[in-house]
């Protein structure tokens, strides 16, 4: 595969499970990214990590757990979420942290 | 303060150029151009940036005026997959450690 995978596609979960979204990226970079893109809203930066570590944690609440084990592979882990983070997780690279982003499809996520 | 205006939409003929423009009168000399796109429900998809000189890609051609203050991006042959909402942001090369941050954008609709 090419380009940034994200699975699954589609989650929904309740209140109460444990869930994590995976990311892949195989363009060979070195900074890797979640968005959260809510129906109608722009996009807002959760995570960035750069070479594995994390630059930036934009006050996400700490039910959103982020793990970038190496440089293309990052997860979201996700517990006791609320009906409100339903969205489209948007996981995306770069080759350093830059405005040249990758994304990938996205993970919808509906919380019932 | 929105750092980049563009029209709120825009229809084009399948098979025709759809010009696409976007002012950003206050760029600053460091700061470079770039254009994304969104089709409906899927990741945003990075198609080409520039600072002063025109750019050339596979997917579009880049203007960019003498004074830098707008730009025009250039599809050149538009097919109905080109129907999307286009993104002109402007920032730093190397400051992707902030995020992303999209407009309103242009939503272009490619006519058979």
């Amino acid at each position: 595969e090419t380009g940034v995978t994200q699975t699954p596609r589609h989650l929904v979960m309740g209140m109460t499970n444990k869930k994590s979204l995976k990311c892949e990226q195989h363009l060979g970079h070195n900074a890797m990214y979640w968005y959260k893109q809510s129906a109608k809203k722009p996009l807002e930066l959760m995570f960035v990590y750069s070479l594995e570590e994390r630059v930036e944690n934009n006050s996400v609440p700490s039910r959103f757990s982020p793990e970038c084990p190496n440089s293309s592979h990052l997860f979201l882990h996700l517990h006791t979420l609320q009906p409100e983070d339903s969205a489209l997780y948007l996981c995306a690279s770069s080759l350093w942290t830059g405005y040249e982003q990758y994304f990938g499809p996205g993970t919808r996520l509906t919380v019932t | 303060d929105a750092k980049t205006t563009q029209p709120t939409s825009m229809d084009c003929a399948e098979g025709r150029a759809a010009n696409l423009p976007c002012n950003h009168s206050t760029i600053s000399g460091n700061e470079y151009v770039y254009w994304y796109r969104q089709i409906h429900s899927q990741g945003p998809q990075y198609i080409i940036h520039g600072l002063k000189n025109n750019e050339t890609n596979e997917m579009a051609s880049l203007i960019i005026t003498e004074d830098r203050k707008s730009s025009t991006l250039i599809l050149p042959h538009a097919t109905l997959r080109d129907t999307a909402v286009y993104y002109c942001i402007v920032g730093y090369s190397g400051g992707g450690a902030d995020g992303l941050t999209f407009g309103k954008g242009t939503h272009l609709i490619i006519q058979p």
